[in-house]
């Protein structure tokens, strides 16, 4: 069954450093999200891209994100100046429609960021 | 802003019983629902979902029910196994304002099928 994958699966950074973190969605979606989990906390929407652009981010997702399809295949996350509090997990998803009835999203195993 | 809530933050069910997670959600321009499981060092994989035109879906040995007036869901393991030990999202999805491409989910509750 084609997955979401993401790399790398731990990402250590110090406070202040530019990181990006990479993930290859299933070939034939279309649409494609970044979710978070910050430790014993909810999973928390970041943003969703389709068609070469961001169709919807949160508050959470400010200047300092900011995502890219450079290719045909990978879907970046970067965070320019990472910060204490953007410690987490980070999923990649991906899902062939729009998040619908017939659509649901399928999630990569996760990066966990962590700013020291 | 939990739009989305699982108060219960653990179960712990004994193998072949039923199991039952329950889900809460405030806003009503929500129309389409879903479970999620998550075992650790994993993404989370979707389970069911259910649209707000309907009040039961069932897939093999899971069911979910929802009641729209009472803006509540849950899930229904039966009979549960000790694979099913995970933890589940419930999550939401449709309303405008927040946009469609946005899943909101739950706090999850810990699953523990005790064989």
């Amino acid at each position: 069954e084609p997955e979401v994958t993401q790399t790398p699966s731990h990402q250590v950074t110090q406070m202040g450093q530019e990181v990006i973190l990479r993930c290859v969605p299933i070939s034939n979606h279309l649409y494609f999200y970044w979710y978070r989990q910050i430790l014993g906390q909810k999973v928390e929407f970041l943003v969703s891209f389709y068609n070469n652009e961001i169709s919807e981010k949160s508050e959470i997702f400010d200047d300092q994100f900011s995502v890219e399809r450079p290719d045909g295949s990978n879907f970046t996350l970067k965070i320019r100046s990472t910060k204490l509090e953007d410690s987490a997990m980070y999923f990649c998803a991906s899902s062939s429609q729009g998040s619908s009835y017939n659509s649901p999203l399928h999630f990569g195993n996760g990066t966990r960021l962590t700013v020291t | 802003d939990q739009q989305v809530k699982q108060n219960s933050p653990s179960l712990s069910v004994q193998e072949g019983r039923i199991s039952i997670l329950n889900c809460d959600y405030t806003n009503s321009m929500f129309d389409y629902f879903l479970w999620y499981k998550k075992y650790p060092a994993e993404g989370p994989t979707f389970l069911i979902s259910i649209s707000s035109i309907k009040d039961k879906n069932e897939d093999g040995r899971f069911t979910v029910f929802l009641n729209k007036s009472a803006k509540h869901l849950s899930l229904h393991i039966v009979p549960s196994q000790p694979g099913d030990s995970a933890v589940y999202f419930c999550a939401a999805s449709g309303d405008p304002s927040g946009g469609y491409q946005k899943v909101t989910f739950g706090t999850g509750t810990k699953l523990q099928v005790i064989p």
